[in-house]
């Protein structure tokens, strides 16, 4: 679990706030990846960087925004969430050639 | 549209015993092929991943790979308590390194 990190663990918002959630992986892996997590529900893709390159889920609302400065850190920006985007979002990471995934610990988030 | 399949149990079973899990995938192109543990609360953790037709045994942990049929299945021998958690099945496609993930079944090992 040490080797992909997430801050904060935790974040109670309301819905004009602007937040930011971070990942930091310590794998040397050149892939990551945003999950978001519902109860009952499998868990969705939201967005991956590779090499610099960002595929994302067309379904994902344009009030996240996803920021990778580089291939250690990932940034997931909120704004003007709603109340059913509270879940657990996931950032994992993975080297590209390998496929296996290692997920970092969560953000639990909590839209009032 | 990809689909992984799990039942969600909750499976069930005696402590000691032999819980089997079962994953389907609908891309005949899926070549990787992923079991997590998730454990109420916590993120998922990999356990086991597989490539090829067959078995591949680690542990207590034994995953089992059919191409024809469209399916990899996860064993736990000896089952222990500390087995109870939900089991995902991630599946990717040729020429991808990003997975589909299954809703998961809910294992509970009773002692």
């Amino acid at each position: 679990e040490t080797g992909v990190t997430q801050t904060p663990r935790h974040l109670v918002m309301g819905m004009t706030n602007k937040k930011s959630l971070k990942c930091e992986q310590h794998l040397g892996h050149n892939a990551m990846y945003w999950y978001k997590q519902s109860a009952k529900k499998p868990l969705e893709l939201m967005f991956v960087y590779s090499l610099e390159e960002r595929v994302e889920n067309n379904s994902v609302p344009s009030r996240f925004s996803p920021e990778c400065p580089n291939s250690s850190h990932l940034f997931l920006h909120l704004h003007t969430l709603q109340p059913e985007d509270s879940a657990l979002y996931l950032c994992a990471s993975s080297h590209e050639r390998y496929n296996e995934q290692f997920f970092g610990p969560g953000t639990r988030l909590t839209v009032l | 549209q990809k689909e992984v399949e799990q039942n969600s149990g909750p499976l069930s079973v005696p402590e000691g015993a032999i819980a089997s899990l079962n994953c389907t995938y609908s891309d005949r192109g899926s070549q990787s092929f992923f079991w997590y543990r998730q454990y109420s609360g916590k993120s998922p953790e990999l356990i086991m991943f597989i490539y090829s037709n067959g078995d591949k045994e680690d542990g207590r942990f034994t995953a089992q790979l059919n191409k024809a049929s469209q399916y990899v299945s996860l064993l736990i021998r000896d089952s222990q308590p500390s087995d109870s958690a939900t089991y995902l099945c991630a599946v990717i496609s040729g020429g991808s390194y990003i997975p589909t993930f299954g809703r998961g079944t809910s294992l509970i090992v009773h002692p």
